[in-house]
């Protein structure tokens, strides 16, 4: 079965670039796409099609996926952004989600 | 806009089958390129996908979950249901329904979740 890798842990200090990836076979061939999930709340849609924002998520949050890895940047990252970050694509008609990354801003 | 809400015991006895409801408002589930998943999360750990269910009634399910599964929906409640038989104490997690965009290929719209847990 499809799998995707996500580091456990990522840690960034407020006003810096973070940098997530997300790791798995021959993913820039599919669509990846990201979401937000902070304590106690359901996940948000951050990123998707690899690199657009839905409507009302900061400019600060982009996104891009080639070869065998897709990549959340958060630029000028503030302290709201700290959560856990999860990475998904498609594969065979079935959902994969990658194993969620702790972003820390300290 | 359009919301989810999930519905369904909170408890569930080891070897019996839990069952959720989610309701749609604010548009109807017919509308749109949009499908209906489940994904449920246990506490402190990842999200994982359990399955989708179309608006005709034509479901995908996550291969290791497919013997104990069935999904249905019923367009004329505005609702999308998930059945998982013989439930053990591994299955206790927060479910969540989300719509998946066809053209997007992410889930756009989660529900607020609810707990599940599976206990005599």
């Amino acid at each position: 079965s499809y799998e995707l890798t996500q580091p456990p842990s990522v840690s960034v200090s407020p006003g810096q670039t973070a940098s997530i990836t997300c790791s798995g076979d021959k993913l820039g061939d599919k669509y990846a796409c990201w979401y937000q999930q902070k304590p106690g709340q359901s996940p948000v849609l951050v990123i998707y099609q690899d690199r657009k924002r839905p409507s009302g998520i900061p400019e600060r949050f982009s996104g891009s996926n080639s070869g065998n890895t897709a990549t959340l940047t958060i630029s000028g990252t503030q302290a709201m952004d700290e959560a856990d970050y999860y990475c998904q694509a498609w594969d065979s008609g079935t959902v994969v989600f990658g194993g969620g990354t702790k972003l820390t801003v300290l | 806009q359009v919301q989810l809400q999930e519905s369904g015991p909170g408890l569930v006895k080891p070897s019996q089958t839990l069952s959720l409801t989610c309701t749609v408002s604010g548009g109807s589930i017919s509308s749109g390129s949009y499908y209906w998943s489940w994904i449920r999360q246990p506490a402190g750990k990842g999200l994982e996908w359990i399955g989708r269910v179309y608006t005709s009634g034509n479901t995908n399910y996550k291969p290791s979950l497919k013997s104990r599964l069935t999904m249905s929906v019923d367009t004329s409640k505005n609702q999308f249901s998930l059945k998982l038989r013989s439930v053990t104490a591994a299955d206790t997690a927060v479910f969540y329904c989300a719509r998946e965009d066809s053209s997007g290929y992410a889930f756009d719209i989660w529900g607020q979740g609810t707990m599940v847990t599976v206990s005599s």
